[in-house]
């Protein structure tokens, strides 16, 4: 295990419907992210929270919503989505970057496999 | 931004042999390029990563070589065993201060017994 926790493993959900997904690392980093992973395309890059703050949105559209209460927690609170936003969304934690100019590695957890239907 | 393109994006070999990965990208700022290997039903996990300071890294069976000049860094694994079969990703980061990883594409590699 990596240490990067995330709920649900699986998550089935209408296109009406709310749900959200929880990431939460007990590793002591300060930085967490959100990666969306589908078929044959490189990992995207959703969000980044560096100390609790949004410090990057890769232009995501705002049917997706993170918040990250703290450093150990992040979500991913997900309304109106669109049967191709089927995918396996990552949650990823690492040190702050370049402290000291060493960039720091990142943990991921093991996914939500979500399908809208 | 960055663009990291990865080849091959399927690689059979024989138990024993060697495989070998390859990566490009594009912002020449880019300092750290992490590999992960991505088994089935769970998320990426890191098995090697190599800075700019360096040309190569290794890691017993495993091996990461970096040419900044022609922008592409490899993957190596020698004596490929079955648990070696997964789906590789290479990521590049990268200007100082920045938080992005980009990744490739991944290579789907099957070790036959």
């Amino acid at each position: 295990e990596t240490g990067v926790t995330q709920t649900p493993r699986h998550l089935v959900m209408g296109m009406t419907n709310k749900k959200s997904l929880k990431c939460e690392q007990h590793l002591g980093h300060n930085a967490m992210y959100w990666y969306k992973q589908s078929a044959k395309k490189p990992l995207e890059l959703m969000f980044v929270y560096n100390f609790k703050e949004q410090t990057e949105n890769n232009s995501v559209p705002s049917r997706f919503s993170p918040e990250c209460p703290n450093s150990s927690h992040l979500f991913l609170h997900l309304h109106t989505l669109q049967p191709e936003d089927s995918a396996l969304y990552l949650c990823a934690s690492s040190q702050d970057q370049w402290v000291g100019g060493i960039p720091a590695e990142a943990f991921f957890g093991q996914g939500t496999r979500l399908t809208v239907v | 931004g960055e663009n990291v393109e990865q080849h091959p994006s399927t690689l059979s070999v024989q138990e024993g042999d060697s495989a070998v990965i390859k990566c490009t990208y594009s912002d020449s700022a880019s300092n750290y390029f992490p590999w992960y290997k991505q088994e089935l039903g769970k998320g990426p996990q890191l098995i090697i990563d190599i800075r700019s300071n360096v040309g190569e890294k290794k890691d017993q069976r495993i091996a990461v070589t970096l040419n900044k000049t022609a922008k592409h860094f490899s993957l190596h694994i020698t004596e490929t065993q079955p648990e070696d079969s997964a789906v590789y990703f290479c990521a590049a980061r990268g200007q100082t201060g920045a938080n992005n990883l980009f990744f490739g594409t991944g290579t789907r590699l099957t070790v036959i017994p």
